[in-house]
């Protein structure tokens, strides 16, 4: 089945040790998303690339930053993680090309637990 | 800024309907979604509304009125697996052609026997 698969699902990792989270898709989507979770909270987008075009949040911390090595592929990395970047990672994808009625799609996510 | 509000917190009893609303004032409007999320998991895709008017799907129907920016999502004959949080989620113009989504805190939904 097509699909959005995020790698891997729990994350540990110590406070300022670099981490990446991984994402692939089958559905052959132009734009992917990724989002930040909190507890009780709205997912908050981050940052979201249309084919190699990226676009930042204005107020995502420049400790994230992402890569789009190729349509499939996305990877969050965020270089030194504080204890409030504890959260869940989202990945999404839409068609885009001004498909205005493509809902998103979503993996898994990832569970990040900094310690 | 972009501003997305739904009650926190719902219950309903099984068989029953609800209704649960969304209010949003954004700069720009390019549809609304509805979303499910059940704990731990990822959100997943419910209903779509572009112009006013109701879409039914089933179980569910969404409702959208531009003017008033207001949408509601409708859930009959309700089951105990519809205990979820429901969100609400307004796409802006983007960037050439994203179309992001910009979501409201959700609304946490119990069903009770």
């Amino acid at each position: 089945d097509a699909m959005v698969i995020q790698n891997p699902r729990y994350q540990v990792t110590q406070f300022g040790k670099p981490v990446t989270l991984s994402c692939s898709q089958t559905l052959n989507h132009n734009v992917m998303y990724w989002y930040q979770q909190k507890s009780s909270q709205a997912p908050k987008l981050l940052f979201h690339y249309y084919d190699k075009d990226f676009n930042n949040e204005a107020d995502t911390p420049d400790n994230f930053q992402s890569r789009r090595p190729n349509t499939s592929f996305c990877f969050l990395d965020i270089r030194s993680p504080g204890l409030g970047d504890a959260a869940m990672y989202l990945c999404a994808t839409s068609r885009g090309g001004g498909d205005r009625n493509s809902p998103l799609h979503f993996g898994n996510g990832t569970r990040l637990t900094v310690t | 800024g972009q501003n997305i509000d739904q009650p926190t917190e719902m219950t309903a009893t099984e068989g029953a309907i609800v209704q649960i609303n969304c209010t949003y004032q954004t700069s720009g409007f390019n549809g609304l979604f509805w979303y499910q999320q059940h704990a731990g998991e990822a959100p997943t895709f419910l209903s779509y509304n572009v112009l006013d008017g109701l879409e039914e799907k089933g179980r569910f129907s969404s409702f959208l009125s531009r003017s008033k920016g207001y949408s509601y999502l409708l859930l009959k004959e309700l089951q105990m697996k519809d205990s979820a949080s429901y969100l609400c989620a307004v796409r802006l113009h983007g960037s050439g052609n994203t179309g992001k989504l910009i979501f409201g805190q959700g609304t946490t939904l119990q069903v009770k026997p």
